[in-house]
């Protein structure tokens, strides 16, 4: 079954604007992921937190980790039209598997 | 630079018939993912192979079978394509753990008519 949950499914903001996106999941976890993908296209890789990280960093991409609380945020600063995608989290469970998300579709306006 | 890449970007296909759904990595990885990805549900692991000749189901194996004889290439079968496997298929690569990120290549849209 899907663990981690996006929220919002849907955002649409002004370019310039911070997005914020939001993942819940329900087990203990290795780690989380954010993972990117541009429409009918494969998913990039954005970010990996491990679960005794609380913060992390890379360009204009902020995550956090709440393992109390088991959710996680991305925030992407200055936001730009390139950054229109669908966002997915990802929980590392096991040794191998990945459990994704269904995404929030991000929509950057001119 | 890493690299997976998948043998078709779009494949139409008719009932009943046998799919091959082929998918290379050059990045020397030891483990493999097939997905397919639909409207409202996401990403859903269909198999995965964490070595050559070895397989694992993931969430929806039924209808898919999986064969990696080699290290670099995994693919994925229909045995007897249905309309309900209409989908996007994702493969993806990654090294070791799911400590690691996955690779993933562009997709194959498939249609099965």
């Amino acid at each position: 079954s899907q663990q981690g949950e996006e929220d919002p499914q849907a955002l649409s903001i002004q370019e310039g604007e911070n997005a914020t996106m939001n993942c819940s999941y329900k087990t203990s976890i290795n780690n989380l992921q954010w993972y990117r993908q541009n429409s009918g296209r494969g998913l990039v890789h954005l970010i990996l937190i491990r679960s005794n990280e609380r913060e992390k960093h890379s360009g204009r991409l902020r995550v956090t980790l709440d393992t109390s609380k088991k959710s996680s945020s991305l925030l992407i600063t200055a936001s730009r039209a390139a950054d229109t995608a669908s966002y997915f989290c990802a929980t590392g469970q096991g040794a191998q598997k990945l459990v994704f998300g269904q995404g929030t579709r991000l929509t950057i306006n001119p | 630079d890493v690299k997976v890449t998948q043998s078709s970007r779009y494949l139409v296909k008719r009932t009943g018939e046998k799919v091959f759904l082929e998918c290379v990595q050059d990045m020397d990885h030891e483990n493999m993912f097939w997905y397919r990805q639909d409207p409202g549900l996401g990403l859903r692991l269909i198999y995965f192979s964490y070595d050559v000749k070895m397989k694992e189901k993931g969430d929806i194996p039924e209808g898919y079978s999986v064969s990696r004889e080699k290290k670099e290439r995994f693919s994925l079968i229909l045995e007897s394509a249905s309309t309900n496997q209409t989908s996007m298929y994702l493969c993806a690569s990654s090294l070791g753990s799911n400590r690691d990120t996955q690779y993933f290549g562009p997709g194959t849209r498939l249609t099965v008519l």
